[in-house]
């Protein structure tokens, strides 16, 4: 059973940095034909791709988030950590991981539930 | 950066059938994805790869892309199918893209 969880802040400050992590289970990191996207949704709104990691370490951003995203992995605690520098009012949003696989053309096949990040001071 | 236009709102009788489209510079030559979203809920893959229904998606649901334009078929629509549904591209010279989601309203 593929399942994956978000984890973090429930209320971070501006100017500060969000650290989210994603944990995975049902299936492995290392695996050569799966990766991991982190995606978000500000309430009301649409959803936005934020980055993605590949089993070989192959990274991906958004081009107008990159200069504040970084992602990474620790196949062996199947995590994947995204951190978010500078956090704006704006950047509240639920915050997912979703995982990609290559037998269904890299669509997001599984998702995890969410988490809330709400920037306030 | 790459771009997809999908209309705010869709709305179809109970019973009929709903299209909701996704526009974008030469989209078929690219995989499309859809999801649906309801209210409180993470989003659910259910069309992969333009036409593809993942198991435990109804028949109902169907996909096509051709030219500018993919499109989402839902057939017999019901109550139940009533929420925002986006499509999303990747490759490797779009990265990943999601359009802005259309809000499907079953009358």
């Amino acid at each position: 059973q593929v399942t994956l969880k978000e984890s973090g802040p429930v209320l971070v400050k501006p100017t500060e940095t969000l650290t989210l992590t994603c944990t995975v289970s049902g299936f492995s990191l290392s695996n050569a034909r799966m990766g991991v996207s982190w995606i978000r949704q500000p309430p009301g709104k649409a959803l936005e791709w934020l980055a993605h990691i590949f089993s070989n370490d192959e990274k991906s951003y958004s081009t107008s988030l990159k200069s504040r995203l970084t992602i990474s992995k620790d196949t062996s605690k199947s995590q994947v950590v995204l951190t978010m520098t500078n956090m704006d009012p704006v950047d509240t949003a639920t915050y997912y991981c979703a995982r990609m696989d290559d037998s269904s053309g890299y669509s997001l096949d599984y998702w995890g539930q969410g988490t809330l990040v709400t920037v306030s001071s | 950066s790459y771009e997809l236009t999908q209309p705010l709102s869709v709305s179809v009788a109970l019973g009929q059938t709903a299209r909701i489209t996704c526009g974008g510079n030469n989209i078929g030559s690219k995989n499309v994805h859809w999801y649906q979203q309801k209210p409180g809920q993470a989003p659910v893959l259910v069309i992969y790869r333009d036409s593809n229904r993942p198991s435990g998606i109804p028949e109902r649901f169907s996909g096509s892309n051709s030219g500018n334009t993919a499109t989402l078929t839902i057939s017999r629509a019901q109550a139940g199918d009533e929420a925002d549904y986006y499509c999303q591209v990747w490759d490797s010279s779009t990265a990943e893209v999601f359009g802005g989601g259309t809000k499907l309203t079953v009358l």
